[in-house]
């Protein structure tokens, strides 16, 4: 069975603060997919990146960056400095690698980023 | 891309009746999910079509709920005897094959009254 945790519900920063979501997930798969999607309150999902399992170099778009480590079956997200059209639901996903495409995604509960300006 | 277009928007039923919505997905898109979310929770997969072939349902797809994508293009979700447990945001997705990149629809906002 796959699961991902996001265990902070709610999140409040001062614009231009830095901020780190967790997420955290299990599988038994040797091979599976991690995404971020971003849901603004118009409710459309957006997606934010894919990471595969033997992929763990971390990225960086922008203000953006991710950091993968399985060894503590983590995929983290940091905005830097970060601004109010940041406000946002971001969910953490997962797929296994054998479906094709034909598996869905596995998604946590979401962190609720709240920017103030 | 004109976007994942998703009809109608809100929905109200009354228990008992019998609801369908539409998903338009972006046009060169072969591969079409239907998720279901509801209020602080993540979307849960319902089922995916590469193309016209429905090829895989999750067990939450119970037997009061259809899905059909008849000529590979748009797909109709169908929810017979509609339960207040039905009540939730639907959404549809599309991808191109090949890529992982699931691009969503606004959803479909269904209340069981």
């Amino acid at each position: 069975a796959q699961k991902v945790t996001q265990a902070q519900t709610e999140i409040s920063v001062v614009e231009k603060e830095d901020v780190t979501l967790d997420c955290v997930y299990e599988t038994r798969d040797t091979t599976y997919y991690l995404f971020w999607y971003k849901q603004p309150p118009s409710g459309e999902l957006v997606f934010l990146i894919r990471r595969n399992s033997f992929d763990e170099q971390n990225e960086i778009s922008g203000r953006y960056s991710w950091n993968f480590q399985k060894s503590t079956s983590s995929f983290n997200f940091t905005i830097t400095a970060s601004q109010v059209v940041d406000s946002a639901v971001y969910f953490c996903a997962l797929r296994q690698g054998a479906g094709g495409g034909a598996d869905g995604l596995t998604f946590g509960k979401g962190t609720h980023l709240i920017i103030q300006p | 891309d004109t976007g994942v277009s998703q009809d109608p928007r809100h929905k109200i039923t009354k228990r008992g009746q019998n609801v369908t919505f539409r998903c338009d997905p972006i046009s060169e898109h072969n591969r079409l999910y239907w998720y279901r979310q509801t209020l602080g929770q993540g979307p849960e997969f319902l089922t995916y079509f590469q193309n016209e072939a429905q090829l895989e349902k999750s067990r939450l797809l119970s037997d009061r709920f259809s899905a059909e994508r008849p000529k590979g293009s748009f797909s109709t979700l169908e929810i017979q005897r509609t339960e207040q447990g039905d009540s939730a945001m639907y959404l549809c997705a599309s991808a191109r094959t090949g890529t992982e990149k699931l691009f969503f629809g606004s959803g479909t906002q269904l209340s069981v009254l």
